[in-house]
């Protein structure tokens, strides 16, 4: 078993829509829980940092940790043709950004 | 935010051959460097974490004498694949830690590197 799962998709919806990625993992440990959003053959770019369980928003992003479920999702609001990429969750155990383990990424296109 | 860069975004090389990688903080000093490596369709994979001024750590079924890394400044690490193979052909992908308060301590990514090996 993975440590980190997440649907690779491909996920398409409608410009406009609400979406929801999600990934779920088995290490209790994990305390710092990221979401990058990565292009075709870039680098993956920060979009929402968090810490232990709670929501965080950032404009049309927001981002859940439920350690109890061992489930973090991310909302995208008012989604657009350039939310369209590959989005991935990264967790670690400690503070300093040691180690972290990604889930397998979720492609998504937003069809205008 | 951040900025990390990597040199060159995109080589091709012969079977044998070695590579040089160069990934560099532009805005910010970094202590710590890592290295990943992505194959298409799939999610990243640390190789080695860097730091500057010591030797690299590498992850376990990593080749160290294979994948060779320097961190000689607090701008600069570069990974060089020696006597490359078409196996090795991937995408490969630095981050510097960055201590933010608004983000807290995380990584920032480099622009990647595509290569190819002939």
């Amino acid at each position: 078993q993975k440590e980190v799962e997440q649907d690779p998709g491909p996920l398409s919806v409608p410009e406009g829509a609400i979406v929801s990625l999600n990934c779920t993992y088995s290490n209790s440990a994990f305390q710092y829980f990221m979401w990058y959003r990565q292009y075709s053959r870039k680098g993956p770019e920060l979009l929402m940092y968090t810490y232990s369980s709670g929501n965080k928003e950032d404009g049309r992003f927001t981002a859940q940790v439920d350690k109890s479920s061992k489930y973090i999702s991310l909302f995208i609001r008012d989604s657009q043709p350039s939310d369209s990429a590959t989005y991935l969750c990264a967790m670690s155990v400690n503070q300093g950004a040691q180690k972290l383990v990604f889930g397998q990424g979720t492609r998504l296109t937003i069809n205008p | 935010g951040a900025v990390v860069s990597q040199h060159p975004s995109w080589v091709i090389c012969k079977s044998g051959t070695s590579v040089k990688i160069e990934c560099r903080s532009l805005d910010f000093q970094a202590t710590t460097m890592f290295w990943y490596r992505q194959f298409p369709k799939q999610s990243l994979m640390l190789m080695a974490t860097s730091n500057e001024g010591s030797k690299a750590t590498y992850e376990q079924g990593v080749e160290k004498d294979k994948f060779l890394i320097n961190h000689a400044s607090l701008t600069l690490s570069t990974l060089t694949v020696t006597s490359a193979h078409p196996e090795d052909s991937s995408f490969y992908i630095c981050s510097a830690r960055v201590l933010d308060p608004p983000s807290g301590d995380t990584q920032y990514f480099g622009p990647g590197t595509r290569l190819t090996v002939l």
